[in-house]
């Protein structure tokens, strides 16, 4: 199987700070990305997709590089709720088929 | 929009038995819903590729014939955990795939989730 890494963490960082998540992918052939928090005991949840070149939403910036094979999280001004588990997600081209990495752990703390 | 639903959100059940879980897409229609496995503190682990009208792609072990999915409409899928272990007990979450991208506020290529369900096996 095509493999999807994270950094498990935990990124255990003050609030308002400013905190980098990175996502490595295998398949040359992946074609979209995304990204979902996942709280615990919950269902993940779309956090954004990454198309291209990245994109933006608040706080949230999402940068996708083809060359090196990874995508990128960016979140500014850390809120409390923001403590969750983030996971990268990867689509094969083609036929869908969805690889999750292990999700990065981020505690914000006052 | 973009509203998926599982039921039950939680079961316990002796050992032995089988439990039904069910997977619907409440404002669109979902030609692929995927099924996944959650143990406390590990990753998403997909079980399974349920297609409206055909047969489930199976992920390398997971047992077909323990595991039996069904996916009669584009708006439901079951998953039948059949003689339940403890070893089953887990966190299952079904995700849909929308047919129609931009209907109900859904995005190409993006898997909307079910709220879970967490089945205990005594």
């Amino acid at each position: 199987r095509k493999e999807v890494e994270q950094d498990p963490g935990p990124f255990n960082v003050p609030e308002g700070a400013t905190v980098a998540f990175n996502c490595t992918y295998s398949n040359s052939a992946s074609q979209s990305f995304f990204w979902y928090r996942q709280d615990c005991r919950k269902e993940p949840k779309l956090l954004m997709s990454v198309y291209s070149s990245g994109n933006e939403d608040g706080r949230f910036t999402a940068q996708l590089n083809r060359a090196s094979q990874y995508i990128s999280l960016l979140i500014r001004d850390s809120k409390l709720s923001d403590s969750a588990t983030y996971l990268c997600v990867v689509n094969e081209g083609g036929s869908y088929i969805p690889t999750f990495g292990r999700g990065t752990s981020l505690i914000v703390h006052p | 929009g973009a509203v998926v639903s599982q039921h039950p959100s939680w079961v316990i059940c002796k050992s032995g038995t089988s439990v039904k879980i069910e997977c619907r897409s409440l404002d669109f229609q979902a030609t692929t819903m995927f099924w996944y496995r959650q143990f406390p503190k590990q990753s998403l682990m997909l079980m399974a590729t349920s297609n409206e009208g055909s047969k489930a792609t199976y992920e390398q072990g997971v047992e077909k014939d323990k595991f039996l999915i069904n996916h009669a409409s584009l708006t439901l899928s079951t998953l039948t955990v059949t003689s339940a272990h403890p070893e089953d007990s887990s966190f299952y979450i079904c995700s849909a795939l929308p047919q129609r991208p931009g209907l109900a506020g859904t995005q190409k290529d993006t898997q909307y989730f079910g709220p879970g369900t967490r089945l205990t096996v005594l």
